[in-house]
């Protein structure tokens, strides 16, 4: 069965820096999806940003990008320019097919100082 | 914003007791999905189903059953509710899309 692990219980950071969440996971499969999800305090589940396993160009969306590293089964998220709304529950999910059957990393809570 | 409904939003109940969770959803997507959410678990599957009247057990099934009777609800039901099973629980619908997710529901078992 795939696994998903953060490692990272809790990170801060200061208002505009950089921040690096990571993630691991574990499959014996080639092809699957990674993504990374925000859960800020109202409980709504947002989908951040996405990586195919097959395309090797790391995913970016705005101030947010991934380091996909396949061989080492990694799939850290970068956030730059940190913002106030960045505060919240982070997680790591992996899927066989798009959107399907997620297993999610335990999350990681991201707060952001001012 | 995806068309997808849980009620209730919040429920206490007592230990022993059958309780019913429902997630609507107006998007006819064909995929339907139950998980829990649990400090230091993340999310879980409980149940999932691929179409009217199939479904089938996830990671986390034990004293769960589900039904969908049409393409637009599933049920979550705990027959006989458990203190272990205080958590809040999703309900994310895709069609080999983007997965969306319901409000969530807070349960407690007291």
């Amino acid at each position: 069965a795939q696994t998903v692990t953060q490692s990272q219980p809790e990170m801060s950071v200061q208002e505009a820096e950089t921040v690096t969440l990571s993630c691991t996971y574990d499959t014996s499969e080639s092809d699957y999806y990674l993504f990374w999800y925000k859960q800020p305090p109202s409980r709504q589940m947002i989908l951040v940003i996405r990586q195919e396993a097959y395309k090797q160009q790391n995913a970016t969306e705005n101030r947010f990008s991934v380091n996909f590293q396949k061989a080492a089964k990694s799939f850290s998220l970068k956030i730059s320019d940190s913002q106030l709304g960045d505060a919240a529950m982070y997680f790591c999910a992996y899927s066989q097919e798009y959107g399907n059957k997620l297993v999610f990393g335990a999350g990681t809570i991201l707060r952001v100082k001012s | 914003d995806a068309g997808i409904t849980q009620s209730p939003r919040h429920k206490v109940t007592e230990t022993g007791t059958p309780v019913t969770l429902r997630c609507h959803q107006t998007e006819n997507h064909r995929y339907m999905y139950w998980y829990r959410q649990d400090p230091g678990h993340g999310l879980r599957l409980i149940h999932y189903s691929y179409g009217v009247k199939d479904t089938d057990k996830g990671e986390v099934s034990d004293g769960y059953s589900v039904s969908r009777s049409k393409t637009e609800d599933f049920l979550l039901t705990l027959e006989s509710a458990t203190s272990s099973q205080t958590s809040v629980y999703f309900c994310a619908i895709s069609g080999n899309i983007e997965a969306f997710f319901g409000q969530g529901t807070r349960l407690t078992v007291v």
